[in-house]
Order: structure tokens, then sequence, then C-alpha cells
């Protein structure tokens, strides 16, 4: 069983275009996470859920919204896609404060 | 704000020989927590160690250890008897205690030789 699936693993897109990222922990984890790890493998934070309440919202477009319905998902959503939204997206949930569980990552194109 | 830095971008190393990973942290906080990750070829983040700052021992796992040095906000990784599955980039990260936040360093590039 995969603590921490994302899905899809791969999604190429066009401009302007909508899409969603999914995410599902089944560790019993409280706190969610999406990071966005950009071409120079730098990692950055986007948003954490702590039990479905925002509890972090880094400065990020506020094109990208977060949903968790309950505490063992926490999605992405994009609006109007841009060339510089490619990237790999990483769910991650934690019961703080021992580390992460990460997610196999999203690696998002727009083309 | 914490800021972590690793000051080696890449690094190599022949097989079976031992090698450390350079971290230092800046923080205004006295409890919080300092982990290393692996990030192989396939993309999947890996937690490899993890340290309490109020802990003087220092972490060890099977060929992993760190040598913290809380006064010197120093984190590095030894990797010993290093394998070509040690091939990775290696990610330093400090967590605070109270967000759950972690941040992470820009990463080092680690190539085992065969």
């Amino acid at each position: 069983d995969t603590a921490v699936s994302q899905t899809p693993k791969y999604l190429v897109t066009q401009m302007g275009n909508d899409k969603s990222i999914k995410c599902e922990q089944n560790l019993g984890h409280d706190t969610m996470y999406w990071y966005k790890q950009d071409s120079k493998k730098f990692l950055k934070i986007m948003f954490s859920y702590n039990n479905k309440e925002l509890i972090i919202n880094e400065t990020v477009p506020n094109r990208f919204s977060p949903k968790s319905p309950d505490k063992a998902h926490l999605n992405l959503h994009i609006n109007s896609l841009e060339l510089g939204d490619s990237a790999v997206y990483f769910c991650a949930s934690s019961q703080s404060p021992y580390g992460y569980t990460f997610g196999s990552g999203t690696r998002l194109t727009v083309v | 704000a914490q800021t972590v830095t690793q000051s080696q971008p890449e690094m190599s190393v022949q097989e079976a020989e031992t090698v450390t990973l350079s971290c230092t942290y800046d923080t205004s906080e006295s409890n919080y927590y300092l982990f290393w990750y692996k990030q192989p070829p396939s993309r999947q983040m890996i937690l490899v160690i993890r340290q309490e700052a109020y802990k003087q021992q220092n972490a060890t796992e099977n060929r992993f250890s760190v040598n913290f040095q809380k006064a010197a906000k120093s984190f590095s990784l030894k990797i010993s008897d290093s394998q070509l599955g040690d091939t990775a980039m290696y990610f330093c990260a400090f967590m605070n205690t109270n967000a759950g936040k972690s941040t992470f360093g820009d990463g080092t590039t680690l190539t085992v030789k065969p």
C-alpha cells in the first residue's frame, strides 16, 4: 500500500488550461503539504493543511487553490496555467515532528 | 525566517569510501528538528535521518550518521561504505517545531563511482 499517493505522475497541458493534482495519504498524519520543485531542483513550500485547516499559504499566485476535503486528502487545482508553472509538484504528509513522507511527485509540463 | 545552506552543489566518492555532505542553517529558535532527505534519479524523496536539536547525541541510521554542532548551526551527513545506490541529490531540511513547516537547502548532488 502506497503511503502517500499522487495522481497523475505526469501532466502535459497547454497554456491557459485548468488542471488538478490529487493526493491521498493512508498514514493517519494530521498535516499535509504541497511543495514545488523547480528546474534547478529547489524545493519551496506552497501550502500546508492541518486536519483540513489551511495553516501555511506562502506567496503563491491565486491561480493555485488547494482543497482538503478530509485530513487524508489534499488536492491542488491550478487555473489558467502558465509556462512558468512547469515544475514537479510534491505532496507530503507528516505527524510533526517526525519528518515528511512524500508522494512520488507530479511532473507538470505546460506547453 | 530560517535559512538552510548547502555549500557543495556536487560531490563524488568512490564506492566503499566515506563522504561527508555539509549543511549550515540559521535560526533564532532553540528547539527544532533537522533532516536529511535523499532524492535518487527516480524522483522519489526519501527521509534518510532525523536529529532533534535538544539532543546532543548524533543520530545514526546504519551507514548514515550526522555531525550536529548546535552552537555552530552545522548539520553534516556522513555516508560510510558508499554504495552505487547512494547516488542521489541530498537535501538538508530544518523544521520549526510549531508550524511543522520545513525549509530545504538547495541540495547536493552526490555521485558514487564504481
